[in-house]
């Protein structure tokens, strides 16, 4: 049972917009900045959105983050084929004293 | 370039000891946060460990505290993780990342706990 609630999949055309939730408490998203990562199948996680909203140089403007009180959402316009890939929450967990991650969330551009 | 290499992995009976290794290079490794994530075969990324920039705090998740201890050489750049009583939950690929975002990433070194 992961700390913050991704649901496991989400699904979409190539062209289209997808949306990605992550919710958790305020010891966690409430108080401290969200991140996302993407793992394409085989390879390590990349840091997609941080803090928040931010895209680290590289990454593509069809990506975006927002937060509002304890939760969380990434976006992806103009799907591509090469965006299927794993997409995970992550923060820093005040109450734990440790980083948490959301379970993970599976795209398919079908 | 930022570069993160782990070693140190490998098959270890239950009960066992194994310390991995994170070389780091391309950016000021002893002002950086650094992390340890793992990662079960087929399942999501769970945090580690990390380690403040000078060595002085240290946190662990809750199923490795007591049996893990992180640390760090910034004279040599690197990043250990020292694993004591492995058990075979610990198999998993394990990462190390930097920074506060996790901001980089290695490509991981696979520990598998078996006999």
């Amino acid at each position: 049972q992961s700390v913050l609630t991704q649901p496991p999949s989400v699904s979409a055309a190539p062209g289209q917009k997808v949306t990605i939730s992550c919710s958790g408490r305020g010891s966690n998203i409430g108080n401290n900045y969200l991140h996302w990562y993407q793992q394409l199948p085989g390879a390590a996680p990349k840091l997609l959105i941080f803090d928040n909203d931010k895209r680290p140089s590289g990454i593509p403007d069809r990506f975006s983050g927002s937060k509002s009180g304890t939760s969380g959402t990434l976006g992806i316009t103009g799907l591509q084929t090469g965006d299927e890939a794993d997409y995970y929450c992550g923060t820093w967990d005040s109450s734990l004293s440790s980083v948490v991650f959301g379970g993970g969330t599976k795209l398919t551009v079908l | 370039e930022v570069q993160l290499v782990e070693s140190g992995g490998g098959l270890v009976q239950p009960g066992g000891s194994l310390r991995l290794s994170c070389a780091a290079s391309g950016f000021p490794f002893r002002t950086n946060w650094m992390h340890w994530v793992r990662q079960a075969p087929g399942e999501g990324l769970a945090w580690v460990s990390r380690i403040k920039d000078d060595g002085s705090v240290t946190n662990y998740a809750d199923s490795v505290r007591g049996r893990v201890t992180i640390s760090r050489d910034n004279a040599k750049n690197t990043l250990y993780l020292q694993m004591n009583s492995l058990r075979a939950e610990d198999t998993a690929v394990y990462f190390c990342s930097r920074d506060r975002d996790l901001s980089a990433w290695g490509q991981g070194t696979l520990v598998t706990v078996s006999s």
